[in-house]
């Protein structure tokens, strides 16, 4: 069946580093990706999408590219903040109204 | 109100007792969806509705969770007969239904169940 894997947690980086989560997923067809954010005692909030292989979903100076030959949706930031401190959600959607969301990965950036 | 609204936001109640949480959705969103989210774990899909249906129950965990919606709107999630490993925050997410390839969910904050 349809899944999502996530690299596991927690990350642990200094300010201004470099970060990737990696997220692969498992489909038949071509799913739309998605990656989402959890703040602290907040409900996650939509950080990015991407809908067709090469697509690449950004926003916030988060980028992440839809590679169909490696089935994978990995998220990459250049320079992180403290701010950015939150767990990150790869999810999967196949046109149903079904989304499959990895477990989560908890990333900690310290000053 | 702009976002998905969820009530309470904290809720602490006693083994055996019933509990019933809230969600109201953004407006005009005909899907909802509501989520358990365990500590340490990712999310677990309970129910998913289009309109005031729920095609999709698979995902309760027991006859002791039910829900519905009404008016194509608010929903309530019930509990009854609370054991401790209910102890989580339920979560809740609208979206615009239809094909969700193109229809992205807007999630609430949240209500974080303590059962003593």
């Amino acid at each position: 069946g349809n899944s999502v894997t996530q690299m596991e947690g927690p990350v642990t980086l200094s300010e201004e580093a470099f970060l990737t989560i990696n997220c692969t997923y498992t489909a038949t067809g071509y799913p739309s990706l998605f990656w989402y954010v959890q703040y602290p005692g907040e409900g996650l909030q939509l950080l990015l999408k991407a809908t067709k292989a090469d697509d690449k979903g950004s926003n916030k100076g988060f980028e992440a590219t839809y590679r169909k030959e490696t089935t994978s949706f990995h998220l990459e930031k250049g320079s992180v903040q403290v701010s950015d401190s939150a767990v990150y959600f790869c999810a999967q959607t196949s046109g149903t109204y079904k989304y499959i969301f990895g477990t989560g990965t908890r990333l900690k950036v310290l000053a | 109100g702009a976002g998905v609204s969820q009530s309470p936001s904290n809720k602490v109640t006693e083994k055996g007792k019933d509990v019933e949480l809230r969600c109201d959705p953004i407006s005009g969103h005909t899907a909802l969806y509501w989520y358990r989210q365990s500590l340490g774990q990712g999310l677990e899909f309970l129910i998913y509705f289009q309109g005031n249906s729920a095609p999709d129950k698979s995902g309760l965990p027991s006859d002791r969770f039910s829900a519905e919606r009404t008016g194509g709107s608010v929903s309530t999630l019930t509990i009854q007969r609370t054991q401790q490993e209910d102890s989580a925050v339920y979560l809740c997410a609208s979206s615009l239904g239809g094909q969700a390839l193109s229809s992205p969910q807007h999630f609430g904050d949240g209500t974080r169940l303590s059962i003593l």
